[in-house]
Formats: C-alpha cells, sequence, structure tokens
C-alpha cells in the first residue's frame, strides 16, 4: 500500500499568514495527488485535484505542487474561514490512501 | 446541484451485520465509480470500497475484505454497502462519495451515516 504522510500535523496560524502543508508518498505517484478540506462536523470538501488545478469556486489563495512523492498544498494569504483540516489523497493506485490530515488552528 | 444522500446507520452489537444506502441525484449516477469512506470518531479518512461504473468491478480495503460488499442500482441511482461480522473499529461515519475524472477524485461527498459497533 502507499502511505501518505502529511506534515506538521497541525499548526497554529494567524489572519493573513501565509500557510503550507506538505505531503509525502511512499512511492512514486505521478499527480494522483487531491487535496480535501474538513470543518469540525462536516463532509471534506475538493479543494485541489490532479496536484495542481484548482477545483470550480474554491479560492485563488489555495494552490497547490509538486509531483512524484512530494507534494504541497499552500494558503497565500490565511483567512478565517480557512482554519480546518486539510487532507491528501493519493489515487495512484487501489487501495486509495489518506494523509494523516493537518489541523489549521487561530495563533 | 449534486447530492449524495446516504442512510442505514445505526448501533449495532459485534459480529451483527448492517446494509448502508446512498441516493444519488444531480448528475448521471450510472456513468460515475462509487466509493465508500470512513471516518472513525476523531480520526482521519480511510478509504473503504469502490465499484467501477463500467464493468461494475469492486476493490476493498484490507481491513474489509471478506466482510464488506459494495453494490449498485443504477435504476435506482443507488449506492449500497453490506457490512456483516461488524466490529468495534469499525465504529465510524460513512461517507458515500463519487469519484471523478482520470485522477480519481471524490466530489460530493455525501453527509455520511454513523456505524457504532458496540455491545
Amino acid at each position: 500500500d502507499i502511505q501518505m504522510t502529511q506534515s506538521p500535523s497541525s499548526l497554529s496560524a494567524s489572519v493573513g499568514d501565509r500557510v503550507t502543508i506538505t505531503c509525502r508518498a511512499s512511492q512514486n505517484i505521478a499527480s494522483y495527488l487531491n487535496w480535501y478540506q474538513q470543518k469540525p462536523g462536516k463532509a471534506p470538501n475538493l479543494l485541489i485535484y490532479a496536484a495542481s488545478t484548482l477545483q470550480s469556486g474554491v479560492p485563488s489563495r489555495f494552490s497547490g505542487g509538486g509531483s512524484g512523492t512530494d507534494f504541497t498544498l499552500t494558503i497565500s494569504s490565511l483567512q478565517p474561514e480557512d482554519f480546518a483540516t486539510y487532507y491528501c489523497q493519493q489515487s495512484y493506485t487501489t487501495p486509495l490512501t489518506f494523509g494523516g490530515g493537518t489541523k489549521v488552528e487561530i495563533k | 446541484e449534486m447530492q449524495l444522500v446516504e442512510s442505514g446507520g445505526a448501533v449495532v452489537q459485534p459480529g451483527g451485520s448492517l446494509r448502508l444506502s446512498c441516493v444519488a441525484s444531480g448528475f448521471t449516477f450510472e456513468d460515475y465509480t462509487m466509493h465508500w469512506v470512513r471516518q472513525g470518531p476523531g480520526k482521519g479518512l480511510e478509504w473503504v470500497s469502490l465499484i467501477r461504473w463500467d464493468d461494475g468491478s469492486t476493490y476493498y480495503a484490507d481491513p474489509v475484505k471478506g466482510r464488506f460488499t459494495i453494490s449498485r442500482d443504477n435504476s435506482k441511482n443507488s449506492l449500497y454497502l453490506q457490512m456483516n461480522s461488524l466490529r468495534t473499529e469499525d465504529t465510524a461515519l460513512y461517507y458515500c462519495v463519487r469519484g471523478v475524472g482520470a485522477y480519481t477524485w471524490f466530489d460530493p461527498w455525501g453527509q455520511g451515516t454513523l456505524v457504532t459497533v458496540s455491545s
């Protein structure tokens, strides 16, 4: 199985900060990497697919990058509504696997 | 508007069975591979199973293989998950999700249905 490792597992940041979350795959997954945002008590919501394509309706302050084994999710200027947990997910092969999540909290 | 609505979650004893259902609307259900993803209390996301749109082939995560069965009824725009020999570690919120594109991203997600396995 492909293991997905996210770092950090949590972070504290202020409104306006630039935030970067990393996701590392245990083997080459090309660009088969997607990112989700989950707020408490809600289902996850797709942010980015195929490593760097922004889902329709998602603010442009979110961006994704990387390929192969190393990926990033960047929030260019953190907004109050961005405090949530973020997950990466590989779709290169079954079993499809998620990273452990990164909780973004208010400093 | 695309929507997925799950049902069937309940409290069940270890060793018991349960059948989850998901009704889709707002998109052509038969054209998409469908998945179940679960989330244990306070935990991360775990993919459970998929059923392909074209040939109906199915895949399962190792922890549920041999105990869970995914199926679909395209005439009813419905996805199912038959869960047998339930264990306490199966306790989770179960989401029905649509798989999209060559890079298989999940969109949309249902609101989830809660399965609690406890004596």
